[in-house]
């Protein structure tokens, strides 16, 4: 069955680093894929999305590409602020299967100024 | 606009007692999901109604859950009677359209604590 494995957290960065947070697939067919950010003491908020192999999807300094040949979608960011310290959640839907979620573990984010 | 709420905030109940959770979705949102994350595992799909009607119920663990959505709006999931292992957060998510990639709206969850 479908399947998402995001890299274990937690991450612990520093203000200004670099970010990445692996997460791959497994899936039939053409997957949407998704980045779902938790912040503390709220709900769960899309952050980006991307719907077919080499879109980039991004948003708040954040980016992630749908790769197929590896069936990737890694999350990056450049500079990494305290604000951003959150569960961050990779997932996949597809067409053929209601477009429900399929979930990592999620992983979490923790910035240290 | 109000987002997706969802009511209690937390439960928690002695294991045999029963125990309803609320979803409101967005107004006019057609796709409503159910969610359940146990004890800081993957967030995993329970059922999915297309405003009345149950699209997809294959996520639903056993007979002891019951989940309604009288007249397309507003759902309730039940469970009767409630067990250890149902101890959770329970995210209700929504979308406009039948049938596309709409991004899916999620509530702040219940979390479900059963003694």
């Amino acid at each position: 069955g479908d399947s998402v494995t995001q890299m274990e957290g937690p991450v612990t960065l520093s203000e200004e680093a670099f970010l990445t947070i692996n997460c791959t697939y497994t899936a039939t067919g053409y997957p949407s894929l998704f980045w779902y950010v938790q912040y503390p003491g709220e709900g769960l908020q899309l952050l980006l999305k991307a719907t077919k192999a080499d879109d980039k999807g991004s948003n708040k300094g954040f980016e992630a590409t749908y790769r197929k040949e590896t069936t990737s979608f890694h999350l990056e960011k450049g500079s990494v602020q305290v604000s951003d310290s959150a569960v961050y959640f990779c997932a996949l839907s597809r067409r053929d299967s209601s477009y429900k979620l399929i979930f990592g573990s999620g992983t979490r984010l923790l910035v240290r100024p | 606009e109000a987002g997706v709420t969802q009511f209690p905030s937390h439960s928690v109940i002695e294991k045999g007692q029963t125990v309803t959770l609320r979803c409101d979705p967005i107004s006019g949102h057609d796709n409503l999901y159910w969610y359940r994350r146990v004890m800081g595992k993957e967030i995993k799909f329970l059922l999915h109604f297309v405003k009345e009607s149950k699209q997809d119920e294959s996520g639903m663990p056993n007979n002891r859950f019951l989940a309604e959505r009288t007249g397309g709006t507003y759902s309730t999931l039940k469970v009767q009677p409630a067990e250890l292992e149902d101890s959770g957060v329970y995210f209700c998510a929504s979308s406009p359209r039948v049938g596309s990639t709409d991004t899916q709206y999620f509530g702040p969850g219940t979390r479900l604590t059963v003694l």
